[in-house]
């Protein structure tokens, strides 16, 4: 595997089920970054980790999760969500976070809460 | 507070044709603008990415440009191809370290 995988590539959940995303990049960097992109609004970033500790959280409800076990996993725990979280969640990394790096992105998870 | 703005919002074109994508941005400081490339229900890819200090940067038939002073980007697309159908995001960091703002993209259809 090269780049940034993300599975599942489709979710489909209940308000009342538990799930997690889970995000890995190949590259060697060490920054990890959760996006969100919902229909016609630009991407959101939600949670930033820069060799693993958590540096931003961009103000995102407590029934999202994050988890970095290490620089090359990331995962997003779920629970008790609501309809409007249906969106596409991206992962992306970069070499350390800094705003010269170029961030590369995972192909997304869409996930579909009924 | 930073806000970035693209027009088109979609845009379709015939093989062949030269086009330009337009990206603004209200807070001229930014250290870079990165251009990147999402097909339907997928990631994003980065295309370009120009430092503050440049004016442009090409790659293959890409080409985009910066000015920082009037708060305007453009991509470049030559000869647009089928291939080339995608929507075009563009993004500046803010004054923070990590948080790039994005704009809502360019929807591109290049018709064979």
């Amino acid at each position: 595997e090269t780049g940034v995988t993300q599975t599942p590539r489709h979710l489909v959940m209940g308000m009342t089920n538990k799930k997690s995303l889970k995000c890995e990049q190949h590259l060697g960097h060490n920054a990890m970054y959760w996006y969100k992109q919902s229909a016609k609004k630009p991407l959101e970033l939600m949670f930033v980790y820069n060799f693993k500790e958590q540096t931003e959280n961009n103000s995102v409800p407590s029934r999202f999760s994050p988890e970095c076990p290490n620089s090359s996993h990331l995962f997003l725990h779920l629970h008790t969500l609501q309809p409007e979280d249906s969106a596409l969640y991206l992962c992306a990394s970069s070499q350390s976070g800094g705003r010269t790096d170029t961030r590369y992105f995972g192909p997304g998870t869409r996930l579909t809460v009924l | 507070k930073q806000e970035v703005t693209q027009i088109p919002a979609a845009l379709s074109v015939p093989e062949g044709e030269n086009l330009v994508l337009n990206c603004s941005f209200t807070d001229s400081a930014i250290y870079n603008l990165q251009w990147f490339r999402q097909d339907p229900g997928k990631g994003l890819t980065s295309l370009l990415l120009i430092q503050s200090s440049q004016r442009e940067q090409t790659s293959g038939r890409l080409n985009a440009s910066l000015d920082k002073s009037s708060g305007r980007s453009t991509l470049y697309i030559a000869a647009s191809q089928p291939g080339d159908s995608a929507t075009y995001l563009c993004a500046v960091p803010t004054s923070g370290t990590y948080k790039y703002i994005f704009g809502t993209g360019t929807r591109l259809k290049v018709l064979a």
